[in-house]
């Protein structure tokens, strides 16, 4: 199961693009790069998911490289409602059921 | 469709006591799984199931027993409470080949 490592915490203001990048240095061949957004007291949400180059849908973009070591989600023109805790998640259903969360980023959203 | 249903919401035990947290989704998701969420931690893996029969251990699953007797319910249950175990209870659950969780509302547990 590949590990992933994200920043602790990032802060923005209102109507900037907000770029949290993930490393998964040993993500294996058949492994998807999903991302979870948690409000205070909910469950994470879905936003979106990839495997490689770029992926976007009406919420943000998910950029790959080749390599696959790493991944970048994009929000653009954030809002102060995008302050949330934001996970990367790497893995593969078919070869790992046991799917690890990790610390999470921390994204503070300002005036 | 309601996706993924916990009951009840909040619960407080006292030490010792025990208590059955309740997961239900309608989606026909073979995959679920129980996670833990401390007070600004991030969510640990107490169980899980990939389909009706079969389940196993988290990371963290001292203290907690599951059962899957059917795909729509994955029930956990705290036998003896301690407060350790005072924290946000999340179920979810997903499909065989999509990759994206559904999670429930929680469950708010205290044990004092």
């Amino acid at each position: 199961l590949a590990k992933t490592t994200q920043p602790i915490s990032m802060d923005s203001y209102e109507g900037q693009e907000v770029n949290i990048t993930c490393s998964h240095n040993n993500i294996a061949t058949n492994d998807y790069i999903t991302w979870y957004q948690q409000f205070p007291s909910q469950g994470p949400r879905f936003i979106i998911q990839g495997y490689k180059t770029k992926v976007t849908n009406e919420v943000a973009s998910l950029f790959i490289p080749a390599d696959r070591k790493s991944s970048t989600l994009s929000l653009p023109r954030v809002s102060l409602s995008d302050t949330a805790v934001y996970y990367c998640l790497v893995g593969d259903l078919d070869s790992s059921y046991k799917l690890i969360f990790g610390s999470g980023t921390r994204l503070l959203v300002r005036p | 469709n309601a996706g993924v249903t916990q009951t009840p919401k909040f619960r407080i035990l006292k030490i010792g006591q025990s208590m059955t947290l309740q997961c239900a989704q309608d989606m026909n998701h073979n995959y679920m799984y129980w996670y833990r969420q401390d007070p600004g931690m991030g969510l640990k893996l107490i169980y899980y199931s990939v389909g009706a029969g079969i389940t196993d251990k988290g990371e963290v699953p001292n203290g907690y027993n599951v059962s899957r007797s059917t795909t729509e319910d994955f029930p956990l249950r705290l036998e003896l409470a301690a407060p350790s175990q005072t924290s946000v209870y999340f179920c979810a659950s997903v499909s065989d080949r999509v990759y994206g969780y559904t999670f429930g509302s929680g469950t708010r547990l205290t044990v004092v």
